[in-house]
């Protein structure tokens, strides 16, 4: 079975400073891992994906997310982040092969101040 | 435009009632899922279906109900039995089983009991 630890819960940051939101994952068998967000009330909206190739991938909003095997994590990177970044964050692993339903982590509240 | 559409928005339910929450999709997509999400513990597969009159319980399936008897439904049911049904819940489909295009979900029902 595929599991999912994002270690923070929130993280406050202020407007055009980097971020990072951490995502590890734990599989005995190779994964496709996603990067969800969420704003107020709802649904997830499909932020960026790793299936195989290159180890970096990126969004059309500036995000970027680095597939590390070795230490089994999928950081999440935005270099200057914006108000409207303000959302929650939710990190999710699936394997590759077979039906592959998803298992999300905890998510990670980002909270973008002036 | 394709997508999956959630009803009611909100959803008020007294004790010892049952309710169910409506999700239909237009995407031609096989497989559906059901997710409950309260703060702090993400979001928690109650129920998917790969095909057509055929669905799976997840991890938290005790109190709720599926159907799948057409393509585009996947209703479900909060019972009676389900003793802390106040959650957001969240409908999703995918591609049949290959999950690379990742999960497209609805805009979410808000349960609350009264």
């Amino acid at each position: 079975a595929q599991s999912v630890t994002q270690l923070d819960s929130q993280v406050p940051v202020f407007e055009e400073a980097p971020v990072e939101l951490r995502c590890n994952y734990s599989s005995s068998v190779s994964v496709y891992l996603f990067w969800y967000v969420q704003y107020p009330n709802q649904g997830l909206q499909l932020l960026l994906k790793y299936l195989s190739g290159s180890t970096l991938v990126e969004s059309i909003n500036g995000f970027e997310a680095e597939f590390n095997k070795s230490q089994t994590s999928f950081h999440l990177r935005k270099p200057s982040v914006h108000i409207s970044d303000t959302a929650e964050y939710f990190c999710a692993v699936s394997r590759n092969t077979g039906f592959q339903k998803l298992v999300f982590g905890t998510g990670t509240r980002l909270l973008v101040s002036p | 435009d394709g997508g999956i559409t959630q009803s009611p928005k909100y959803l008020f339910r007294k004790e010892g009632q049952n309710v169910t929450l409506s999700c239909e999709q237009n995407l031609n997509h096989d497989a559906m899922y059901w997710y409950r999400q309260d703060p702090g513990q993400g979001l928690r597969l109650i129920y998917y279906s790969q095909i057509v009159n055929d669905f799976q319980k997840g991890d938290i399936a005790e109190g709720y109900s599926v159907s799948r008897e057409k393509k585009e439904s996947f209703p479900l049911t909060v019972t009676s039995a389900q003793k802390n049904p106040t959650a957001f819940y969240l409908c999703a489909s995918s591609i049949g089983a290959q999950g690379q295009a990742g999960y497209t979900f609805g805009s979410g029902t808000r349960l609350t009991v009264v």
